[in-house]
């Protein structure tokens, strides 16, 4: 159980375009989601916690106009890269708990590589 | 001082070893604690999580938790090639879950 499903897994866009990313929760409900991303041989930093019916909440330094996020069901959220810039290159990689509890583990999507050109 | 700290490694151990990662932690709060793995290219995967003070195990893998040190390691018995791979230690206090920077595992044959 707790599968969270992710798409596209991976992709390339040009400069200036936007792109859409999809995390889905299979087969439980998740309030709240989490985005992270990773550089090469980073650790994942927290973007912004997804609130199903409100609005995100960014991390300090993110961008709230060029991350876009969207929580309109219990079961998928969605992040948009606005137009990218080839320094938005990075693993995107969503995650959500089981239950919106303290000491409920987060289980994670595989991730989106986006590269952009 | 980083609030999740983990020697970046690599630590290197013979296969049949046991690795021994560590992760501390500052905030006293700190609730509850994940261990990660995550493969080059791949999302993490959990591997275990810990709540309170002592030894949790799990088939190879032991959790410890020392909340009076802001302590948690996780042992890897019997190590395979296949185990090598960043380890990700992860505490979760009353808000957001904060990963370390992860610590690379080598198991060789």
């Amino acid at each position: 159980g707790a599968v969270v499903s992710q798409h596209p897994s991976r992709v390339i866009c040009k400069s200036g375009t936007s792109v859409k990313i999809e995390c889905r929760s299979l087969d439980f409900q998740a309030t709240t989601m989490f985005w992270y991303r990773q550089f090469p041989k980073k650790s994942l930093m927290l973007m912004a916690t997804s609130n199903e019916g409100s609005k995100a909440t960014y991390e300090q330094g993110v961008e709230k106009d060029k991350f876009l996020i969207n929580h309109a069901s219990l079961t998928l959220s969605t992040l948009t890269v606005t137009s990218a810039h080839p320094e938005d290159s990075s693993f995107y990689i969503c995650s959500a708990s089981y239950r919106d509890s303290y000491n409920s583990p987060l289980h994670f999507g595989n991730g989106t590589r986006l590269t952009v050109t | 001082q980083k609030e999740v700290e983990q020697n970046s490694g690599p630590l290197s151990v013979p296969e049949g070893a046991i690795a021994s990662l560590n992760c501390t932690y500052s905030d006293r709060g700190s609730q509850s604690f994940f261990w990660y793995r995550q493969y080059s290219g791949k999302s993490p995967e959990l591997i275990m999580f810990i709540y309170s003070n002592g030894d949790k195990e799990d088939g190879r893998f032991t959790a410890q938790l020392n909340k009076a040190s802001q302590y948690v390691s996780l042992l890897i018995r019997d190590s395979q090639p296949s185990d090598s791979a960043t380890y990700l230690c992860a505490v979760r206090g009353f808000q957001k879950l904060v990963f370390g920077t992860g610590t690379r595992l080598l198991v060789s044959p």
